[in-house]
């Protein structure tokens, strides 16, 4: 099992500013995942985190607008950087089982963020 | 590329059984996962089938045919808590990263 904390839970944000999600995970793992779920649909992978490298973006993601910081093996943030109404999301952490071969994935709680 | 297909919304009395279809395509497959989502919580692993055939855990069973890309997950005895959504995933091997990618995800309502 694995617990994974986020936070903030939720937050309403203005338009133009930014909001970084903090995700800490009781284990050390080497790569943390963060997903993006907008209201009523599915989980769609923004990036990987690796520590001690640059996030391996997705389609449709870039760094500039979802910056990640992995400093350590239990530790990432997310940035949304110039929220728009379009951003309003439910954020999401994730890993991967600790044990080898174990094919389950853990997941926080999530942020869920309401730009206006 | 990865994509998964369920059906949106599927309706089933307490007590009941019922089955939500997978079909996927995806260019590394490395098994078939479900997970449930009850509103406002987190995903929760349910069940994974790497190889063709039938995994049963509890409730809950999971098939896959790897020939056919498709899988399902079929609940038995409903209970209203099983109300919820369901989402299958594959975790794709060739990025090298074990990404795991979801279905469109299918909301289990459970009625009396």
């Amino acid at each position: 099992s694995a617990v994974i904390s986020q936070k903030p839970s939720r937050d309403i944000c203005q338009r133009g500013t930014s909001l970084t999600i903090q995700c800490q995970v009781d284990s050390q793992v080497t790569m943390m995942f963060w997903y993006r779920q907008q209201p009523g649909q599915s989980l769609t992978l923004i990036a990987t985190a690796n520590q001690g490298s640059e996030a391996t973006y997705e389609s449709g993601f870039v760094i500039d607008k979802f910056p990640i910081s992995r400093p350590n093996l239990t530790f990432s943030t997310l940035t949304v950087s110039n929220m728009s109404p379009e951003d309003s999301s439910i954020y999401l952490c994730s890993q991967n089982s600790p044990g080898q071969g174990n094919p389950e994935a853990f997941f926080g709680q999530g942020t869920r963020l309401t730009v206006v | 590329g990865q994509s998964l297909e369920q059906p949106s919304e599927v309706t089933a009395v307490e007590g009941a059984i019922v089955q939500i279809n997978c079909t996927y395509q995806t260019s590394g497959f490395y098994g078939l996962s479900w997970y449930q989502q009850h509103d406002g919580g987190a995903p929760t692993f349910l069940s994974y089938n790497g190889l063709d055939g039938l995994e049963e855990t509890g409730r809950f069973s999971s098939f896959l045919s790897r020939s056919d890309s498709y899988g399902y997950l079929l609940l038995q005895e409903l209970q209203m808590k099983d109300s919820a959504s369901y989402f299958c995933a594959v975790r794709d091997a060739g990025t090298g990263a074990n990404n795991l990618f979801f279905g469109t995800g299918t909301r289990l309502t459970v009625i009396p």
